[in-house]
């Protein structure tokens, strides 16, 4: 059974920093990787897709690693924003399309 | 165009109630998605519908949760004799058929069971 986790659990940063936020998964047969974005009360907002076969993705000032081999994902997140402040979910795609989800990273960035 | 919605958006209930949780999912999509994510914890895959048929429903943690998409379009979850520890945001995602592209998740329904 696939399991993700994510570290930190929660982070605080201030503005204008870069961070980077660490997902680890166990089974390695994946689809790909995703990275999610939940605001408080919202649904989750898809940022990045890494298909198995790409070793990165990126969209502005985000940019998503993925290592099969070892398990592991990235999220590298280059100079951030209060706005940037949500908790950040991985989640690997198995048969299916069924989403195995981390429990999240909690990132605060404080002006 | 219009997203995933889920209605309603909460609902509070008590212990050993029935209770409807309504999906309508991206127009088109025939892939459907529910998920549970309890409390500081991420989503759990719940059931999967290609179609009006439920592909996968593994994740259902017992024989009190039921869903139907009886068109293939709106999904309901369906949950009888609700315990405290049903208390969650049940989150409802769609997707086109095929591939493993991105799944389009809506607001959530947050279940509070008194």
């Amino acid at each position: 059974k696939q399991e993700v986790t994510q570290i930190p659990a929660a982070l605080s940063v201030p503005e204008g920093e870069n961070l980077v936020l660490n997902c680890s998964f166990t089974d390695s047969a994946i689809y790909n990787l995703q990275w999610f974005r939940q605001d408080p009360g919202k649904g989750l907002t898809s940022l990045l897709l890494i298909q198995s076969s790409q070793r990165e993705q990126t969209s502005g000032r985000l940019n998503a690693s993925l290592d099969k081999s070892s398990g592991r994902s990235t999220l590298y997140i280059a100079a951030s924003q209060p706005g940037d402040s949500a908790t950040y979910l991985c989640a690997s795609t198995g048969t299916a399309s069924k989403l195995t989800f981390g429990t999240g990273t909690r990132l605060q960035v404080t002006l | 165009g219009a997203g995933v919605s889920q209605t309603p958006s909460n609902k509070v209930t008590e212990k050993g109630k029935y209770v409807e949780l309504r999906c309508d999912p991206i127009s088109g999509h025939t892939a459907l998605y529910w998920y549970r994510q309890s409390l500081g914890q991420g989503p759990e895959f719940l059931i999967y519908f290609q179609g009006t048929g439920a592909a996968d429903d593994s994740g259902l943690p017992n024989d009190r949760f039921f869903a139907v998409r009886p068109e293939g379009s709106v999904s309901t979850l369906k949950i009888q004799r609700t315990e405290r520890g049903d208390s969650a945001v049940y989150l409802c995602a769609s997707k086109l058929a095929g591939g493993a592209d991105t799944q389009y998740f809506g607001p959530g329904t947050r279940l509070t069971v008194l």
